[in-house]
């Protein structure tokens, strides 16, 4: 099956500090991918669209200044939380569709960031 | 909000009961799909219905649609210690592969 790979599992880091996220498509191409945050015990929200060559789309209430998205190639976008602060702390989930396979997600394995 | 909500937000049950868990959605969709999370995971794609379906089974796993109702429910029969989780909804949106999650049911299953 399509394989989605998110890195880092974790991260720990000062206030104030960025931090970049990735998120790729290990065998196949996406051009487009999501970008989700869950606080604990909570649901998936959806953050903004990553769009391969163009600008993301984002999400009623996100900032774009704050998470800056790129999506520079076919198989990797990135999430970069600028200027991080304890509220930001939270998990980061990344998702690809498979184009013409029965519009499934596949779901990168999550992002634990944690801003002290 | 457009989050779709799903009941019972916690459920716990003996091993090889079944166990329920209803969605409710606001907008119109495409599919619905459900996923499950284990604690501090990525999502795992469990089923997918499309709207022009009622119905669909794989293996342990039946799902329903209701599309009158803007209802979904995920039936998960003879339950193990293994399917403890979370379970979420998800709602495709017409002309686009946007997703919108329902708030999830936490199934606990007890050996």
């Amino acid at each position: 099956g399509a394989v989605v790979s998110q890195h880092p599992s974790w991260v720990i880091c000062k206030s104030g500090t960025s931090v970049k996220i990735e998120c790729r498509s290990l065998d196949f191409q996406a051009t487009t991918m999501f970008w989700y945050r869950q606080f604990p015990k909570q649901s998936l929200m959806l953050m903004a669209t990553s769009n391969e060559g163009s600008k993301a789309t984002y999400e009623q209430g996100v900032e774009k200044d704050k998470f800056l998205i790129n999506h520079a190639s076919l198989t990797l976008s990135t999430l970069t939380v600028t200027s991080a602060h304890p509220e930001d702390s939270s998990f980061y989930i990344c998702s690809a569709p498979l184009a013409g396979w029965d519009e499934k997600l596949f779901f990168g394995s999550g992002t634990q960031l944690s801003v002290l | 909000s457009q989050q779709g909500e799903e009941d019972p937000q916690a459920l716990s049950i003996q091993e090889g009961e079944n166990a329920t868990m209803n969605c409710s959605y606001k907008t119109s969709i495409n599919n619905l799909q459900w996923y499950r999370q284990n604690s501090g995971r990525g999502l795992v794609h469990l089923i997918l219905i499309r709207s022009n379906e009622r119905e669909k089974h794989s293996g342990r796993l039946r799902v329903t649609l209701d599309t009158s109702k803007k209802s979904s429910s995920l039936l998960i029969t003879a339950s193990r210690a293994a399917d403890t989780a979370s379970y979420f909804c998800a709602t495709g949106q017409p002309g686009t592969y946007k997703y919108i999650f329902g708030t999830g049911t936490r199934l606990k299953v007890l050996a």
